[in-house]
């Protein structure tokens, strides 16, 4: 089993509507969690981290945490082209502090 | 406000030879962070370091990988008798020490092509 389980996608949305994406994780004692967008050919950049169960808006976007079924999601309101790219999830584990990613979702926009 | 450096950007070699990439973390961070990632796939923890302590080290991580951090400001990763295998981008990333965070601040990467 891996340790952060993401779909890998393609996921495509139309433009103005809702982007959902998943991610479920292994460690049960993990305590932080990370949505870093990737456009191709760059590096990571973080969008959103949440640390505890329920949701965390920041704009258009909104990360939701529920530890009991290990599963972290971000949801992309009002989807815009510039949207598209690899969404990764990384879980901060409870043993140590090294920060594994998912494989990413990669998502599409589409006009 | 200098961000994560890499260097060098690219890097094509032979099978066999060995190769070194450098990271300067920006500049009050004192975790540093080593991944690498393929085409399609996710960054791959390699190790990390606080200060200059390497903290922990990839088990998947053979021992042709080492990675220094000897000030605890700029690090290297040395690859020793390179193989295609080793064809990925090498990833810097540098973070606070803080309780509750793991906010990654990324470079732009090392690109190494084995021949």
């Amino acid at each position: 089993q891996k340790e952060v389980e993401q779909n890998s996608g393609p996921l495509s949305v139309p433009e103005g509507a809702i982007a959902s994406l998943n991610c479920t994780y292994s460690d049960r004692g993990s305590q932080s969690f990370f949505w870093y967008r990737q456009y191709s050919g760059k590096s990571p950049e973080l969008i959103m981290s949440i640390y505890s169960n329920g949701d965390k808006e920041d704009g258009r976007f909104t990360a939701q945490l529920n530890k009991a079924s290990q599963y972290v999601s971000l949801l992309i309101r009002d989807s815009q082209p510039s949207d598209s790219a690899t969404y990764l999830c990384a879980v901060k584990g409870s043993s140590a502090s090294k920060i594994i990613f998912g494989s990413g979702t990669r998502l599409s926009i589409r006009p | 406000d200098t961000g994560v450096s890499q260097d060098p950007r690219h890097k094509i070699t032979k099978r066999g030879q060995n190769v070194t990439f450098r990271c300067d973390p920006i500049s009050e961070h004192n975790r540093l962070y080593w991944y690498r990632q393929t085409l399609g796939q996710g960054p791959e923890f390699l190790t990390y370091f606080q200060n200059e302590a390497q903290l922990e080290k990839s088990r998947l991580l053979s021992d042709r990988f080492s990675a220094e951090r000897p000030k605890g400001s700029f690090s290297t990763l040395e690859i020793q008798r390179t193989e295609q295998g080793d064809s990925a981008m090498y990833l810097c990333a540098s973070s606070l020490t803080s309780v509750n965070t793991g906010e990654l601040f990324f470079g732009e990467g090392s690109r190494l092509t084995v021949l």
